[in-house]
C-alpha cells in the first residue's frame, strides 16, 4: 500500500498526559499537512511542511501542540499536557505537486479521546 | 469566521435519484474547489474539482457546476447508490504562488448523505 499511513489509528489517554503521532507520507510527496477534525465537522488546517521546513501554523495549534518533519520524510505531531478539548481526529495529508486532479492524499487518521 | 458554507447538514435519497450539495465561498482569492468523500473511520478522498474558469466539469455519475459571480458552487450524483452514502465536504483552496498561498484547504462542516436501496 503507498498510499499515507498514520500511527496509531486509536489512542486514548488521560488527561494531562503525552502523546505522539507519526505519518508516514507517500515517498515522493514533498509537502505534508496536519488536519484537525472533530464530530459533524470538516477537518481544520493545522500546520504544514514543504520538505523538513515547517512553513505555516494555525491558530489553532496552541503552544501545546509542536511537529517536525525531520529529514523531509515521516512527520510527528506531539500534543504536551493533553486537555479533554484535545479530543478528535487528527489527519495527516501529503502532496507533490498542485497538479490539476491531483489535490492531496490523506490518511486514515489517528483518533484521540482524551478521558 | 466560516469562509465555506455547505448544506445541507443531511441528506436522504433513493436509489437511482440525483442528489445535489450546495457550497457558498467568501473568500474571492480562492482558485480550487475540490469536493471531497469520506466514509467512516476513513480519511476524506478527492472525488473531483474545479478551477473558476470553467463552470462545469462531470466526471462519470459526479458533475461540479460552478457559479463564480455568485460565488457558489455545488456537487450533483446522478442515479445515486447506496454505496454512495458517506459524509461529503466542499473544500477551498488558494494556489496561486502570491501572499504565501500553500494549498491549505478550508473545508465546508460537511453533508451527511443516505442512499436509500
Amino acid at each position: 500500500d503507498t498510499g499515507v499511513s498514520q500511527n496509531p489509528r486509536h489512542k486514548i489517554t488521560k488527561r494531562g498526559q503525552n502523546v505522539t503521532f507519526r505519518c508516514d507520507p507517500i515517498s515522493e510527496h514533498n509537502r505534508l499537512y496536519w488536519y484537525r477534525q472533530t464530530l459533524g465537522q470538516g477537518p481544520e488546517f493545522l500546520t504544514y511542511f514543504q520538505n523538513e521546513a515547517q512553513l505555516e501554523k494555525s491558530r489553532l495549534l496552541s503552544d501545546r501542540f509542536s511537529a517536525e518533519r525531520p529529514k523531509g520524510s515521516f512527520s510527528t505531531l506531539e500534543i504536551q499536557r493533553t486537555e479533554q478539548g484535545d479530543s478528535a481526529m487528527y489527519l495527516c495529508a501529503s502532496s507533490h505537486l498542485w497538479v490539476e486532479g491531483y489535490g492531496y492524499t490523506f490518511g486514515s487518521g489517528t483518533r484521540l479521546t482524551v478521558v | 469566521q466560516q469562509q465555506v458554507k455547505q448544506s445541507p447538514q443531511s441528506l436522504i435519497v433513493q436509489k437511482g435519484g440525483i442528489s445535489i450539495i450546495n457550497c457558498a465561498y467568501e473568500n474571492t482569492a480562492f482558485d480550487y474547489f475540490p469536493w471531497y468523500q469520506q466514509f467512516p473511520g476513513k480519511g476524506p478522498a478527492l472525488l473531483i474539482a474545479i478551477r473558476p474558469d470553467v463552470s462545469e466539469k462531470k466526471e462519470g455519475r459526479f458533475t461540479i457546476s460552478f457559479n463564480k459571480s455568485a460565488k457558489q458552487f455545488s456537487l450533483h450524483i446522478m442515479d445515486s447508490q447506496p454505496g454512495d452514502s458517506a459524509t461529503y465536504f466542499c473544500a477551498a483552496s488558494r494556489t496561486q504562488n502570491s501572499g504565501g498561498s500553500n494549498y491549505k484547504l478550508t473545508f465546508g462542516k460537511g453533508t451527511l448523505l443516505t442512499v436509500n436501496p
